[in-house]
C-alpha cells in the first residue's frame, strides 16, 4: 500500500495477556518508529529501527515491551503481561532515512480490561 | 528533561479568520521541528524545519522556526472548516542514526461557519 499499515486497528485483551502489534512501513523506508499516545498525553517515543543499525530502545517503558524488525521491513511490537496502564493508541511511523519526515499509520487502539 | 510546549491548548475561530499556533521547546541535540495535523487517526505531516530551512509555506499554511528563541509558529490564513483538527508540534532530537520525536500535547483548532 501507499502508506504505513498497522494491524489490528483495535485490540481488547485481559490484563496479564501478551499482545503483538504489527507495522508494515512505506516501501523503501529504512527507518521505522513506534510511539504511544495515551489519553490526554502527547505522543511518546518508544523505539526506532534504522537500517542495519542497532535499534534505539531508550523509550521503552519497561522490560515487558520489546520490538523486532524482520528483513528490514515489517515490525512487531510485543507487550508481555499487559497492565491497564498499557491502554493507549500505539502508532508506527516510517521515513526514507533517519532525518526525513516521519509518516504515521492509523495506529492500534489497545484496551486492557 | 526534553520538553515541547504548545499554545493555546484550544482555539475556536470563524471561517476566514487567520490563526497563529505556537510551539516552544527545550531539548538536547536538536535536529528538526515538525508540524503535524491530526484529525481522527494518523497524524499527517505538514512541515519540517531545520537550521537550513527555517521558513516553509504551502498554500494557506506557513511556518517559521526561531532557533534563537527556541520556538516556532504555524500560521493558517483564511481558515476553513476542514482545518479543524489537532495540530501537533514535534522536535526531532538525538545523536543516533535517526531523530526521535518529542511531541507537544497539541492545539485543538475548531473552525466554525
Amino acid at each position: 500500500g501507499a502508506g504505513v499499515s498497522q494491524s489490528p486497528s483495535n485490540k481488547v485483551t485481559e490484563k496479564g495477556k501478551d499482545v503483538e502489534l504489527r507495522c508494515d512501513p512505506i516501501s523503501g523506508h529504512t527507518a521505522l518508529y513506534w510511539y504511544r499516545q495515551s489519553l490526554g498525553q502527547g505522543l511518546e517515543f518508544l523505539i526506532y529501527f534504522q537500517g542495519n543499525s542497532a535499534p534505539d530502545k531508550s523509550g521503552l517503558p519497561s522490560d515487558r515491551f520489546s520490538a523486532e524488525r524482520t528483513g528490514g521491513s515489517v515490525s512487531t511490537l510485543t507487550i508481555q503481561r499487559t497492565q491497564q496502564e498499557d491502554s493507549a493508541v500505539y502508532l508506527c511511523a516510517s521515513s526514507p532515512w533517519g532525518d526525513q519526515p516521519q509518516h504515521f499509520g492509523d495506529g492500534t487502539r489497545l484496551s486492557i480490561l | 528533561e526534553d520538553k515541547v510546549v504548545q499554545s493555546p491548548l484550544s482555539l475556536v475561530v470563524h471561517e476566514g479568520d487567520t490563526v497563529t499556533l505556537n510551539c516552544s521547546y527545550e531539548v538536547t541535540n536538536f535536529r528538526s521541528l515538525l508540524w503535524y495535523k491530526q484529525e481522527k487517526k494518523a497524524p499527517t505531516f505538514l512541515f519540517m524545519l531545520t537550521s537550513s530551512g527555517i521558513e516553509k509555506k504551502s498554500g494557506r499554511l506557513s511556518s517559521i522556526l526561531d532557533k534563537k528563541e527556541l520556538s516556532s509558529i504555524l500560521n493558517i490564513t483564511a481558515t476553513q472548516t476542514g482545518d479543524s483538527a489537532i495540530y501537533l508540534c514535534a522536535v526531532g532530537r538525538g545523536t543516533g542514526t535517526a531523530s526521535k520525536l518529542t511531541f507537544g500535547t497539541g492545539t485543538r483548532l475548531q473552525v466554525t461557519l
